[in-house]
């Protein structure tokens, strides 16, 4: 079975900095790592993922990730912070072996970028 | 490429209608759409693995004839929230992949639905 944790629920940042969303997984099989950025009341955007290749990651927006495969993590960041940014953060993960099965999603980390 | 469209995007019912959301896929072909459900502040709950031309696969704990999926095309998956009640309110959300899953899953908008 597949998890994912975001242990903060909250972050809070100050505009230009730079933020760290985390995020752990745990599965079985091969990870498929994904980040989603929700707006309310609006789906699910994405960000970037992790298949292969590469750890680091860049994506929409300028945020990257790292895939960490000792630490089972793959924290979310971004050099320099924009009001804008400010939203609820999911990590996703699924197992590559298993066909095209469904993301389980972390709880979420709600991000506030303070001007 | 890749886009999931959602409707309704808000829908408010009284209690005891029935309530069809409908998911589709715009510009590509999805075998397999996946339901969510998200409650306040609260992370997506799978529901549903909905597959074209066959049964849905539902989640533990999800009542299947509460929340009837119908996968008919290769794009478009409808649920449709039976005998609705207030307990059911709640933000759903649908999800399509192009392929294995590894090109990532793309997402509806979502349809907020408020019983009362």
């Amino acid at each position: 079975a597949q998890s994912v944790a975001q242990p903060e629920d909250q972050v809070n940042v100050a505009e230009g900095n730079p933020l760290t969303v985390k995020c752990t997984y745990s599965v079985s099989g091969n990870p498929y790592l994904f980040w989603y950025v929700q707006y309310p009341n609006r789906g699910l955007q994405f960000l970037l993922k992790y298949i292969t290749g590469d750890n680091l990651v860049k994506g929409s927006y300028g945020f990257e990730a790292e895939f960490n495969k000792s630490q089972t993590s793959f924290h979310l960041k971004k050099p320099s912070a924009l009001v804008s940014d400010s939203a609820l953060y999911f990590c996703a993960v699924r197992d590559g072996n298993s066909g095209n099965t469904p993301l389980v999603f972390g709880k979420g980390t709600r991000l506030s970028v303070i001007a | 490429g890749a886009v999931v469209s959602q409707h309704p995007s808000w829908v408010i019912c009284k209690s005891g209608t029935s309530v069809k959301i409908e998911c589709r896929s715009l510009d590509f072909q999805a075998t397999t759409m996946f339901w969510y459900r998200q409650f306040p502040k609260q992370s997506l709950m799978l529901m549903a693995t909905s597959n074209e031309g066959s049964k849905a696969t539902y989640e533990q704990g999800v009542e299947k004839d509460k929340f009837l999926i119908n996968h008919a095309s290769l794009t478009l998956s409808t649920l449709t929230v039976t005998s609705a009640h207030p307990e059911d309110s709640s933000f759903y959300i649908c999800s399509a992949s192009k392929g294995r899953g590894d090109y990532g899953y793309t997402f509806g908008s979502g349809t907020r639905l408020t019983v009362v």
